[in-house]
């Protein structure tokens, strides 16, 4: 089993609609959850840290389910700009130290 | 600020060839971290450092070599390129405390 996975999509939204991603890992110990947007050919770039209680900024929401081993992210409102590449990434312990793992990511492209 | 910057930005190299990506953060960030990305493939962890002196492997850490002799900078080597290296080469920094990564704009490197 990978430590971090993702459903690889692409979810093909309309504009104004509401989609949901998930993203499990394995390790129960983890502390650290991110959703990362990437888009095509550029770094990816953190969009929102995931907080035990859930946390929300503007039309996104982030969730964690520690019993599940789970994190999920909601879009609201679909724009045409949100079409990119959403990456779930979670800090792990590495043979040392914690180190921070990264699913495939899912693709998302909003149509008008 | 210029955050985390990569450099060479492109690069063809033979097969046994060798060469260093450059990677510096002006945000005195205690991790760093090397991550390649192949379609389909997502991003897989290389190296990582959570400090001066102190490095650790990732997930694919076969035929790179890396050194952290300051917190600024975090050369990644590759020892002898192979067609299989080429990827699109990430670096990353954050602060221990929370993991939150930035990355750098990337270098595309194809081994001929």
């Amino acid at each position: 089993r990978k430590e971090v996975e993702q459903d690889p999509g692409p979810f093909n939204v309309p504009e104004g609609a509401t989609v949901a991603f998930n993203c499990t890992y394995s390790n129960s110990a983890s502390q650290s959850f991110f959703w990362y947007r990437q888009d095509c050919r550029k770094e990816p770039k953190l969009l929102m840290s995931v907080y035990s209680s859930g946390n929300e900024d503007g039309r996104f929401t982030a969730q964690l389910n520690r019993a599940s081993q789970y994190i999920s992210l909601l879009i609201r409102d679909s724009k045409l700009s949100d079409s990119a590449t959403y990456l779930c990434a979670v800090n792990m312990r590495g043979t040392g130290f914690q180190k921070l793992v990264f699913g495939t990511g899912t693709r998302l492209l909003v149509s008008p | 600020n210029a955050g985390v910057t990569q450099t060479p930005k492109f690069q063809v190299l033979k097969t046994g060839q060798s060469m260093t990506l450059q990677c510096a953060q002006d945000m005195n960030h205690e991790y760093m971290s090397w991550y390649r990305q192949d379609p389909g493939m997502g991003l897989r962890l290389i190296h990582y450092s959570v400090g001066a002196g102190i490095t650790d492997q990732g997930e694919v850490p076969n035929g790179y070599n890396v050194s952290r002799s300051t917190t600024e900078d975090f050369p990644l080597r590759l020892l002898s390129a192979a067609p299989s290296q080429t990827s699109v080469y990430f670096c990353a920094s954050s602060r221990l405390a929370n993991y939150e990564q930035y990355f750098g704009p990337g270098t595309r490197l194809t081994v001929t």
